[in-house]
């Protein structure tokens, strides 16, 4: 497997808190991206990033916001959480454009 | 919108037979088309890829087959067997924009 970790695993909260998801990487691929799955509607693009501090929206980026500080670690903040945003969340990352792109164990996020 | 659109959603086909799932999408800017496959509890993983100026891949058992001019490309899984039952998704990337996107996924069971 590529040295993809996201962190936490499981993470239930309330409803309104602030969220942090983080997708690490020992790849040092340039593209990372941060989708969410949801029975029915597959992988939907959160947000993804190109470079360091290069960043840009997907389908579904409203409630979310992503960090990249350092080309190892991509974050994704959902600011104040809701129950729309319980989802299970995968984060990707890929060397070159048009190659494989893979992905983390996934975090399971419950919103209550 | 979901800009690749994938099905069928679920595939029950016995063992040795033919799986076939496909995909339709509207942007000709896309320029790679990779299938991933899922197993529960696990993030996605590349199961084969092609591009646009190739009409057939095959590797193994699995074929991809491109069809330029109907934006149409499926997936065929010779002699299934029962460990090929996992979750499948057709993607799309956009090179120059660095979106990779996914069709809903299709649920494919193999019985004994």
């Amino acid at each position: 497997d590529a040295g993809i970790t996201q962190s936490p695993r499981h993470k239930v909260t309330e409803t309104g808190t602030p969220v942090t998801l983080r997708c690490h990487q020992t790849e040092n691929h340039r593209y990372m991206y941060w989708y969410r799955q949801d029975p029915g509607h597959g992988l939907r693009l959160i947000h993804y990033s190109y470079g360091v501090k290069d960043t840009d929206k997907g389908e579904v980026s409203d409630g979310y916001s992503v960090s990249r500080s350092k080309t190892e670690d991509f974050l994704l903040t959902l600011e104040s959480a809701t129950s729309s945003q319980t989802s299970v969340y995968f984060c990707a990352t890929q060397d070159r454009a048009n190659t494989e792109a893979f992905f983390g164990q996934g975090t399971r996020l419950t919103v209550v | 919108q979901q800009q690749v659109k994938q099905s069928p959603q679920s595939l029950i086909v016995q063992k040795g037979g033919i799986s076939i799932i496909n995909c339709a999408y509207e942007n000709t800017a896309f320029d790679y088309f990779p299938w991933y496959q899922q197993f529960p509890g696990k993030g996605p993983a590349l199961l084969i890829a092609i591009r646009p100026d190739v009409s057939e891949k095959k590797e193994g058992r699995f074929t991809i087959s491109f069809n330029k001019s109907a934006k149409q490309f499926s997936l065929h899984i010779m002699d299934s067997q029962p460990g090929d039952s996992a979750t499948y998704f057709c993607a799309a990337f956009r090179g120059g924009f660095q979106k990779l996107v996914f069709g809903t996924g299709t649920r494919l069971l193999v019985s004994p």
